[in-house]
């Protein structure tokens, strides 16, 4: 099982650029996230699926967009690219319910874009 | 919205020793806290969690203690080795999402000296 896997590793985009990250899990989970990383905050929830055709805002959904395209693939678009929007993006599954550990989140290899 | 502290941001220790990060969250309602751990240029892996009607979890080397009334939890490694060097977060869930929403703390980056 490849778990969960991330495209593109690295991105450099001029500002105003539109682009898609794309996220699938092979783990039959039914929930996904997106997350950015930027140096001394942590992660913060960008935005999370509960369920296959569901989405909900995270603490900062402002210049991002998602789709649950099906249960395996969860992307996020980025329709006018910042500078600000400069970080690593990590995407993550969790299978809610059904286990004690439920709640873990496994996480993608990440994909480092830079908005110059 | 649920709120997660967590100190110190830097953590060096020796080899062999002990160390203790604490995080703090502000939602009584929340049931679900994971640290997690992320080595350099790696994705974060789940290395502990407890629920809400435990005190108290250990697993080996490393231990998380929860206190409900205070809204604190914290993450204790023992005999502590080079290999566990990285950056520990923690984190808490807010219920009313049904779980699914994780607020991380900031992180703590552990440097174990040999």
């Amino acid at each position: 099982n490849a778990g969960v896997t991330q495209t593109p590793k690295f991105q450099v985009l001029k500002t105003g650029q539109s682009m898609t990250l794309q996220c699938a899990q092979d783990m039959n989970h039914n929930s996904m996230y997106w997350y950015r990383q930027d140096p001394g905050m942590g992660l913060r929830l960008i935005y999370y699926s509960a369920s296959e055709g569901t989405t909900d805002k995270g603490e900062v959904p402002n210049g991002y967009n998602v789709s649950r395209l099906n249960k395996r693939e969860f992307s996020l678009r980025l329709e006018s690219a910042a500078p600000s929007q400069t970080s690593v993006y990590f995407c993550a599954s969790s299978d809610s319910g059904r286990a004690e550990r439920s709640n873990e989140q496994f996480f993608g290899p990440g994909t480092r874009l830079t908005v110059l | 919205g649920e709120n997660v502290e967590q100190h110190p941001s830097t953590l060096s220790v020796q080899e062999g020793d002990s160390a203790v990060i604490k995080c703090t969250y502000s939602d009584s309602a929340s049931n679900y806290f994971p640290w997690y751990k992320q080595e350099l240029g790696k994705r974060p892996q789940l290395i502990i969690d407890i629920r809400s009607n435990v005190g108290e979890k250990k697993d080996q080397r490393i231990a998380v203690t929860l206190n409900k009334t205070a809204k604190h939890f914290s993450l204790h490694i023992t005999e502590t080795q080079p290999e566990d060097s990285a950056v520990y977060f923690c984190a808490a869930t807010d219920p009313y999402t049904g779980g699914f929403k994780t607020i991380f703390g900031a992180g703590t980056r552990l440097f174990v000296k040999a």
